[in-house]
């Protein structure tokens, strides 16, 4: 079965820094890579997605992951944090239609 | 415009009661899916679903059920409900064409007294 692994429960990152959210997955097969956003009490929306085609891919609200196959990692970026990038982010790998899930990132956005 | 949608939204049972939390799509999608959060541990399969009349179970079915008699509906039963079934409880769907994307309900927080 396919393993996701995100570095740091919590992050923290002041207004305006780079925000970097590490994920890991071990797959012996080119999988597909997913991040994941859960604003409070709400499901979860897709911001991103790898599917073999570009390794950098670009997503929603200014969000980009590069997929780094010899590090198996799919790492998400962002320039620079906004306040309403607080959040919970999960990272994903899809095999045969079924989703494998991180246990989740929290961001805090500091004034 | 299509959606997914889950009922109701906040739920509180009593230990032993049976539960059926709705989850139902317009996307018209045959993929549909049960998920549960807790803290620690992110989100982890319950059942799934891939058509009508196809069930199959997750990395955590025990306790839960589901049936598929149409495509927009799979509804997840509690049989006999357990404190720790208390969780927030995710439905989504997958087309079969595009399968690499699920779309996700708002949650049902449900909690087991």
């Amino acid at each position: 079965a396919q393993s996701v692994t995100q570095l740091g429960s919590h992050v923290s990152v002041s207004e305006g820094a780079l925000v970097l959210l590490r994920c890991n997955y071990s797959s012996s097969v080119p999988p597909y890579l997913f991040w994941y956003v859960q604003y409070p009490n709400q499901g979860l929306q897709l911001l991103l997605k790898y599917t073999s085609a570009a390794t950098l891919v670009k997503g929603i609200n200014g969000f980009e992951a590069e997929f780094k196959k010899s590090e198996t990692s799919f790492h998400l970026t962002k320039p620079s944090a906004h306040m309403s990038d607080a959040a919970e982010y999960f990272c994903a790998v899809s095999e045969w239609n079924q989703f494998y899930f991180g246990t989740g990132t929290s961001l805090t956005v500091i004034p | 415009d299509a959606e997914i949608t889950q009922s109701p939204r906040h739920k509180i049972t009593e230990t032993g009661r049976q539960v059926t939390l709705a989850c139902h799509q317009t996307w018209n999608h045959n993929n549909m899916f049960w998920y549960r959060q807790d803290l620690g541990h992110g989100l982890r399969l319950i059942h799934y679903s891939y058509g009508v009349h196809d069930t199959n179970k997750g990395e955590v079915s025990d306790g839960y059920s589901v049936s598929r008699s149409n495509t927009e509906d799979l509804p997840l039963t509690l049989e006999s409900a357990a404190s720790s079934q208390t969780s927030v409880y995710f439905c989504a769907s997958s087309d079969v064409e595009r399968a690499d994307t699920q779309y996700f309900g708002p949650g049902t927080r449900l909690t087991v007294l």
